[in-house]
């Protein structure tokens, strides 16, 4: 498809297991954006790629959380020893400039619940 | 980045026009404004931006006051597919380049 991908759509996982969720951005595009979005809240930043590196990762929250995106394309939020405090839908947005004016495109993010 | 200030919830009636208000008492010459909406179970979705000028795209229409301290997004005649959370976002053209989303204003349609 044309938009932002990101898999799995839903997520259930254990206290204390390993997630990796991936994004897959429009082709083409040269910024990548991590939002993480707590129910009935907005989305919060998390970290923001320009190309493969990454520019600003201010918002993770801990060092149980971290992303990649090794060739500048593909992008994965990977998070470890996972807290019920996790629990949120995760974002992905790609824009094709670097600029701060260019649109966001957003994916349909994935759903984590951990139980 | 500034910080906008929005109503958390509007009520509209179907086919009638929308003014969505925002304040940004705080904005710098290099802030542009952002509209992003959310629909229900669906990440944001651009709406439209703007710098000084009042702008109009297919979706919707921007309002920017003078002193450019309050904009408004106008939706002409709003359906049931308009029902969203409306974010209006202050994003610098330079240096960082996140958005940084408040709480928006949930808006309903009424039919």
């Amino acid at each position: 498809g044309a938009g932002v991908s990101q898999s799995p759509r839903y997520k259930v996982a254990k206290r204390g297991q390993d997630v990796a969720l991936r994004c897959d951005p429009i082709s083409g595009h040269v910024s990548l954006f991590w939002y993480q979005q707590a129910l009935g809240q907005g989305p919060e930043f998390l970290t923001y790629f320009q190309n493969e590196a990454q520019l600003d990762k201010s918002g993770l929250p801990s060092d149980r959380f971290f992303a990649e995106r090794p060739e500048g394309s593909v992008s994965t939020l990977k998070i470890q020893r996972t807290q019920q405090e996790d629990s949120a839908v995760y974002l992905c947005a790609s824009s094709l400039a670097a600029l701060g004016t260019g649109e966001l495109f957003f994916g349909e993010g994935s759903r984590l619940t951990v139980l | 980045d500034a910080k906008t200030t929005q109503p958390n919830s509007m009520e509209s009636n179907e086919e009638e026009p929308v003014h969505l208000p925002c304040n940004h008492s705080t904005i710098s010459g290099t802030d542009y404004i952002h509209w992003y909406r959310q629909l229900p179970s669906q990440g944001p979705e651009y709406v439209i931006h703007g710098l000084t000028s009042n702008v109009n795209n297919r979706m919707a229409s921007l309002a920017i006051a003078e002193d450019r301290k309050s904009s408004t997004l106008i939706l002409h005649r709003a359906t049931l597919r308009d029902a969203a959370v409306y974010y209006c976002i202050l994003r610098r053209v330079s240096g960082n380049e996140k958005l940084t989303f408040g709480t928006g204003t949930r808006l309903t349609i009424i039919p």
